[in-house]
């Protein structure tokens, strides 16, 4: 079957300009997760959505992020006022009830954000 | 805060020597996985282990995970160069569910 998405795969933005990241999880799974990751370096967590529940977003790095999750699929985060340090690849991944459990993640293949 | 140290940071090796790479907490994990990441692409499930002292084996990839579920080592035996890439280790912990990821072990294998 299909496995994450994530649109743009690149995005080329000036500074101060607002970006909206689009995440298509599997079909099913009720998990989704956004992660940073800048150059060379490991993931930095983001914000959680689960099923109904209200999202984790505690890894939000300032206000100038926010994301939602609409009828508990496609995701999109979006970023205010973009700066040059927001630069990095944004992945999203998803997981499903059986997965949440043992904590598995499916990830997309990233959308690399780049502001110049 | 709960964390999860890989060690190694970066290794690079010739093509047919073993390594060994290690994840350690001092928090308890339910399950934890380890993925691999390719530049360019997202990070790919390679395997979740469960139980205390538990060993799973993927081709040349040996898994561990502690008696106490508190870390976890791979072994990765006879290194090819397609074994090159990034090694995450991600921990959810017992205590909350929270999905914890190390910061990576960079491997580079040299033909």
């Amino acid at each position: 079957g299909a496995g994450v998405s994530q649109s743009p795969s690149n995005k080329v933005t000036e500074k101060g300009k607002d970006v909206e990241l689009r995440c298509d999880p599997i079909s099913g799974h009720t998990a989704l997760y956004w992660y940073r990751q800048s150059l060379g370096q490991g993931l930095e967590f983001l914000i959680y959505f689960q099923g109904n529940s209200a999202p984790d977003k505690s890894g939000l790095p300032s206000d100038r992020f926010s994301a939602e999750r609409t009828g508990g699929s496609v995701s999109t985060l979006t970023i205010q006022r973009t700066q040059q340090e927001d630069s990095a690849v944004y992945l999203c991944a998803s997981s499903g009830a059986r997965d949440r459990v043992s904590g598995e993640q499916y990830f997309g293949p990233g959308t690399r954000l780049t502001v110049t | 805060t709960q964390l999860l140290e890989q060690s190694p940071q970066f290794l690079s090796i010739q093509e047919g020597e073993n390594l060994t790479v290690y994840c350690n907490s001092s928090s308890v994990f339910s399950s934890l996985q380890w993925y691999r990441q390719e530049p360019g692409e997202g990070p790919v499930l390679l395997v979740t282990v469960v139980t205390g002292g538990e060993v799973k084996k993927l081709k040349r990839l040996t898994f561990q995970f502690g008696d106490a579920r508190k870390d976890s080592s791979l072994h990765i035996t006879a290194a090819q160069p397609g074994d090159t890439g990034l090694y995450l280790c991600a921990g959810q912990a017992d205590r909350d569910d929270k999905i914890i990821f190390g910061k990576g072990t960079r491997l580079h294998i040299l033909p």
